[in-house]
């Protein structure tokens, strides 16, 4: 079985600042995990991905993410945020290639000039 | 690059009827996945097929079938609607070659009245 729980539900950042969403997860087996974004009445875009690689992914728009096994985390991370970065990030898992994917509950991030 | 396609993008039913979503993979993706997001909610899995056969299976109602087609697209046939079936419906697909990641489609905004 897996879950996934992410701290803070909002999250409001000043333009320019660091975006910091948290993500913690559990799996009975080495993970797949992923960071999707959300624009308003849109679908769910793919910005970066996990696989058992390297800890540390780079994805699209200037996020990052590390995976910390010790700390069962998948911490997403962009150095300086962008009006264009508001919207609502999810974090998913999935325990093998082609299984379903499980959501947390979602950030919604608010960027304010 | 072609993306996953669903109609229609907008539903609007009275209770107890019925409903058809479509769902068209990326070319060449032999497996389709099916997903509800409640209002405010995060994505819950429905249902998955690959190559035309049912692979996994969430949390769908009875009411609600599924199939996958010879061309590889998919149809999520929904009954005796209910108000709580509300939804934005994603359907994602997945190669493969790359069969870890999901790519979604816009979703069908389903309104139950």
């Amino acid at each position: 079985a897996q879950s996934v729980t992410q701290l803070g539900s909002h999250v409001s950042v000043s333009e320019g600042a660091l975006v910091l969403l948290r993500c913690n997860y559990s799996s009975s087996v080495p993970p797949y995990l992923f960071w999707y974004v959300q624009y308003p009445n849109q679908g769910l875009q793919l910005l970066l991905k996990y696989t058992s690689a390297a800890t540390l992914v780079k994805g699209i728009n200037g996020f990052e993410a590390e995976f910390k096994k010790s700390e069962t985390s998948f911490h997403l991370t962009k150095p300086s945020a962008h009006m264009s970065d508001a919207a609502e990030y999810f974090c998913a898992v999935s325990l093998a290639a082609g299984n379903k994917l499980t959501f947390g509950g979602g950030t919604r991030v608010l960027v304010k000039p | 690059a072609a993306g996953v396609i669903q109609s229609p993008r907008h539903l609007i039913k009275e209770k107890r009827e019925t409903a058809t979503l479509k769902c068209y993979p990326i070319p060449r993706h032999d497996t389709v996945y099916w997903y509800q997001q409640g209002p405010g909610q995060d994505p819950q899995f429905l249902i998955s097929f690959y190559e035309k056969m049912q692979s996994d299976k969430g949390s769908i109602p009875d009411r609600f079938s599924a199939q996958q087609f010879s061309d590889y697209h998919s149809e999520l046939n929904m009954s005796s609607l209910e108000l709580g079936d509300s939804a934005l419906y994603f359907c994602a697909s997945s190669s493969g070659e790359n069969q870890e990641t999901q790519y979604f489609g816009p979703g069908t905004r389903l309104l139950v009245l």
